[in-house]
Parts: structure tokens; sequence; C-alpha cells
């Protein structure tokens, strides 16, 4: 396993569509994050999974955003009636339940909403 | 909610030269202060941590500090080469992580 992945790299959408993204945690790592990044700012918490239970929402998270891990693996961040606003970069990070603050990032999807 | 200030925002420095980036925070139920190296097109990448029951942790040429009391913490880069030329994030952390703004080191050679 050589990390966290996550797909697609790069979105442009038209505003008004919804877009998927998908992260890939390390393979052993029960707890799985979100954050989103715009240009000159730090990451900003989106929400974690413990597992396949959603256990903190951001207040950024409005009602358009929605995010699963149905079996505890994989992930999925779901913008729907995307906003100019919503162009950021998305990052996931996974960490290790025993050790949970050690949160290793994937490479981000940059979504461009036009 | 915890707020992290994170200064400067820029910093250059010439190879061979020390660079320091320092953090505060507001919250004191933080306890644990990673920091990050994001290069250009990647995800941040962790390159030294320190808990709140440690004062001070050195890895090579990368060592951190932390004042509890004072609520700030520190990254000090020696020795600084061309390849160190990147964004550094610090954060403060009880679970979820907070970050600061970003410090752009440019090392030059």
């Amino acid at each position: 396993d050589t990390g966290v992945s996550q797909n697609p790299r790069h979105k442009i959408t038209k505003r008004g569509q919804n877009v998927t993204f998908r992260c890939d945690p390390i393979s052993e790592h029960n707890r799985l994050y979100w954050y989103r990044q715009t240009l000159g700012q730090g990451p900003e918490f989106l929400t974690y999974f413990q597992n396949e239970a959603q256990l903190e929402k951001s207040r950024l998270l409005s009602d358009r955003f929605s995010a699963e891990r149905p079996k505890g693996s994989f992930s999925t961040l779901e913008i729907q009636r995307t906003e100019q606003g919503d162009s950021a970069m998305y990052l996931c990070a996974s960490s290790l339940l025993g050790a949970p603050y050690e949160q290793y990032f994937g490479p981000g999807t940059r979504l461009t909403v036009t | 909610g915890e707020n992290v200030e994170q200064h400067p925002s820029t910093l250059s420095v010439q190879e061979g030269d020390s660079a320091v980036i320092k953090c505060t925070y507001s919250d004191s139920a933080s306890n644990y202060f990673p920091w990050y190296k994001q290069e250009l097109g990647k995800g941040p990448q962790l390159i030294i941590d320190i808990r709140s029951n440690v004062g001070e942790k050195k890895d090579q040429r990368i060592a951190v500090t932390l004042n509890k009391t004072a609520k700030h913490f520190s990254l000090h880069i020696t020795e600084t080469q061309p390849e160190d030329s990147a964004v550094y994030f610090c954060a403060a952390s009880i679970g979820k992580s907070t970050f600061g703004d970003g410090t752009t080191l440019t090392v030059k050679p």
C-alpha cells in the first residue's frame, strides 16, 4: 500500500451540477477525514469517520455536501448543485485508531466550478 | 473553536541558513501539534509532530518546540537546502486538526 489515494485528481464542472469524489485510505487505517483547501489557506476540516460511522461534521459542510464510508474502507464526498464558491482542493486523510492524530494525506482532488 | 495563527507568511533564506516558523493556538485542550510540508500539486506531508507532554523534539535537521503555557510552538529547520522550499503548515489537534495559513519557504542556492 503506497498511501492515501484520491480520484479524480482534477474535476471541472458547470455550476449546478453534482460531483462525487472518492478517497481510498491506507488499508489498516480506521479513521478517515475530509478537508477543503483554498488557495493561500491551510486545510479546513469538513468531516471525519471512524470505520463507517460519521462522528463529526463541520459547520462548513452545508446541506449540499454529503459524505459516506459505507463499509469502513473507501469514502465518497458528494457536492450537489455546485456553486463557484465550492472551487477548492478537497483533501482526504487517514489515521490509525490507536494513533488518531497522525494523519496522512492524499494528493487531493482539485475542483473547478465554472 | 480552535484558532491557529502562523507567522511569517513568507520566508526567504540562503542555503545553509536556519529557518524558524512560529504558531500560536487558542484552545488549551489541543494536545497534538503536527507540521506538514506541502509541495505544489501535492497533499500535505507530515514531517514532524509533538505531543503536549513533550517540550521539544528533533529529527535530523528539523526540530519542534512547544510552550503549552504560552500556547505557542515553533518549527526550526537548520542547514536549509533548496529542496526544503515548499509551503509549511502547522496544526493543533484534538482528533481533527485546525491548520495555520501556511508559510512559503524559499531557500536560495
